[in-house]
C-alpha cells in the first residue's frame, strides 16, 4: 500500500500569492491532519479533518484554510503569503480521529516564500 | 498550557553504544499518549515508540525503550546498540486522549559516530 503522499514536494512563491498543498492519505484512513514545521522547530498543528469535517484548528490566522474531499484526500490553502509562511508542511493520516490510532506522516511540502 | 520540552538540541553517540534522549512535558490531563518520532533527512516523520499514560509498564520496541515517569512528567528515549541509520532528528510528542492534536518538542539531533 502506498503511504501518505503529498504534492508538490517543493515550491517557491512570492509574497502575497496564494498556494494550495495536497495530501492523499493511506487507503482506509479517514483522518487527515496538517502541521507546519519551521526550520529548527517541531511541527505545529494547523488542522484536523475527519469524515470531511473540520475537527480541530491550531493557532493559525484565517489565511490558512483546508478541506477534505469525499475520497478523504485533503488540500491546505494559504492566502496572502508572508515570508514567515516558509516552512515544511506535513500531512498525517490515521484511521480514526483519536490519539489511540497511529498517525502516518508524508514527506512534506517545502514551501519557500520570497 | 500543554508544552513539550526537549533540552538537548544535539547528542552524539558512538556506534554500538547506548544513548538517552530527554523529554519533559506539562499537562493537567490524567489520560494521554506520548510518542517519539524520528525525522531523517528524507523529512518523513516515523513513529519510533508510543506510551499510553495509563500503562505503568515502559514501552519497548526492539532497541528502543522509554523511561516514563508520570509524576515527574518525564519521558526519555533510550537507544541501545546505536546504528548509523539511527542518525536523525528525534521529536517527543504528546496528545491528550480523545483528541487529535500532537504537541511536539523542538527536537534533538542525534549523530552516530562510526
Amino acid at each position: 500500500d502506498a503511504g501518505v503522499t503529498q504534492s508538490p514536494t517543493h515550491l517557491i512563491k512570492t509574497r502575497g500569492q496564494h498556494v494550495t498543498l495536497r495530501c492523499s492519505p493511506i487507503s482506509g484512513h479517514k483522518s487527515v491532519s496538517w502541521y507546519q514545521q519551521v526550520l529548527g522547530q517541531g511541527p505545529q498543528f494547523i488542522f484536523q479533518y475527519y469524515e470531511k469535517e473540520e475537527r480541530g484548528r491550531g493557532n493559525f490566522p484565517d489565511r490558512f484554510s483546508a478541506r477534505q474531499f469525499p475520497n478523504y484526500s485533503s488540500e491546505l490553502n494559504v492566502n496572502a503569503l508572508l515570508l514567515g509562511d516558509s516552512a515544511l508542511y506535513l500531512c498525517a493520516s490515521s484511521k480514526d480521529r483519536g490519539a489511540n490510532t497511529e498517525a502516518f506522516f508524508g514527506q512534506g511540502t517545502r514551501l519557500t516564500v520570497v | 498550557a500543554q508544552t513539550v520540552t526537549q533540552s538537548q538540541p544535539e547528542m552524539s553517540v558512538q556506534e554500538a553504544e547506548t544513548v538517552t534522549l530527554s523529554c519533559t512535558y506539562d499537562t493537567s490531563e490524567s489520560d494521554y499518549y506520548l510518542f517519539w518520532y524520528k525525522q531523517p533527512p528524507s523529512r518523513q516523520m516515523i513513529l519510533v515508540i508510543r506510551q499510553e499514560a495509563y500503562k505503568q509498564q515502559n514501552a519497548t520496541e526492539n532497541r528502543f525503550s522509554v523511561n516514563f515517569q508520570k509524576a515527574a512528567k518525564s519521558f526519555s528515549l533510550k537507544i541501545s546498540d546505536s546504528q548509523l541509520g539511527d542518525a536523525a532528528m528525534y521529536f517527543c510528542a504528546y496528545t491528550p486522549s480523545g483528541t487529535y492534536k500532537y504537541i511536539f518538542g523542538t527536537g534533538t539531533r542525534l549523530k552516530v559516530l562510526a
